[in-house]
């Protein structure tokens, strides 16, 4: 079945860092790739998407590429603010017999230190 | 503030109860996703409506049963509770319904201990 696997956290960075939170997927058909996340207490919140292979999503400074030969989609930001602190998740939506179906990653915890 | 709500915040209830979990969804957005957040789980879709109808089922255990009303909120029955059931409960919304590209705006979430 689909299913979605990031990278494990938690991960710390120093401000003005570089990050990269991996992400690969399986499917069986064509997903739509999704970024998540999380700040502390509150609900998930789109960061960013791409629906079809070699898209970039991109959004706040974060950017990812579909890539179907990698089956990846991995986020990344050139310069991380404290502000980035919170979890990201990883997700893709994937047609199914039951309806569109939604799968997430374990979630990737950031902590951006000053 | 995504602009869908959800009550109550928290709920804690007993072995073998019953409980209900409301949502709102935002004004204009006719279709609402239920989603279950745990530790040993992660997050976990169970079920989406649109515009009253059920469209997409995920995993959802039999003791929980979900329904849209005409005035597009949304309820989550749970029933026989476990204590494996603690979990938070997140409720989204979109417009379309269409996930492959909708944007999906979640709620706060309710946060449910069986105890």
């Amino acid at each position: 079945g689909d299913s979605v696997t990031q990278m494990e956290g938690p991960v710390t960075l120093s401000e003005e860092a570089f990050l990269t939170i991996n992400c690969t997927y399986t499917a069986t058909g064509y997903p739509s790739l999704f970024w998540y996340v999380q700040y502390p207490g509150e609900g998930l919140q789109l960061l960013l998407k791409a629906t079809k292979a070699d898209d970039k999503g991109s959004n706040k400074g974060f950017e990812a590429t579909y890539r179907k030969e990698t089956t990846s989609f991995h986020l990344e930001k050139g310069s991380v603010q404290v502000s980035d602190s919170a979890v990201y998740f990883c997700a893709l939506s994937d047609s199914s017999d039951t309806g569109n179906q939604f799968y997430f990653g374990t979630g990737t915890s950031l902590t951006v230190i000053p | 503030d995504s602009g869908v709500t959800q009550t109550p915040k928290h709920l804690i209830t007993a072995t073998g109860q019953r409980v209900t979990l409301r949502c709102s969804p935002r004004s204009g957005d006719l279709s609402v996703y239920w989603y279950q957040q745990s530790l040993d789980q992660g997050l976990q879709f169970l079920i989406q409506y649109y515009n009253g109808e059920e469209r997409a089922k995920g995993n959802i255990l039999e003791r929980f049963s979900a329904q849209q009303f005409p005035d597009l909120h949304s309820e989550l029955n749970l029933s026989s509770l476990e204590l494996g059931d603690s979990a938070l409960y997140f409720c989204a919304s979109s417009v379309e319904g269409l996930a492959w590209k909708d944007t999906q705006y979640f709620g706060p979430g309710t946060r449910l201990t069986v105890l």
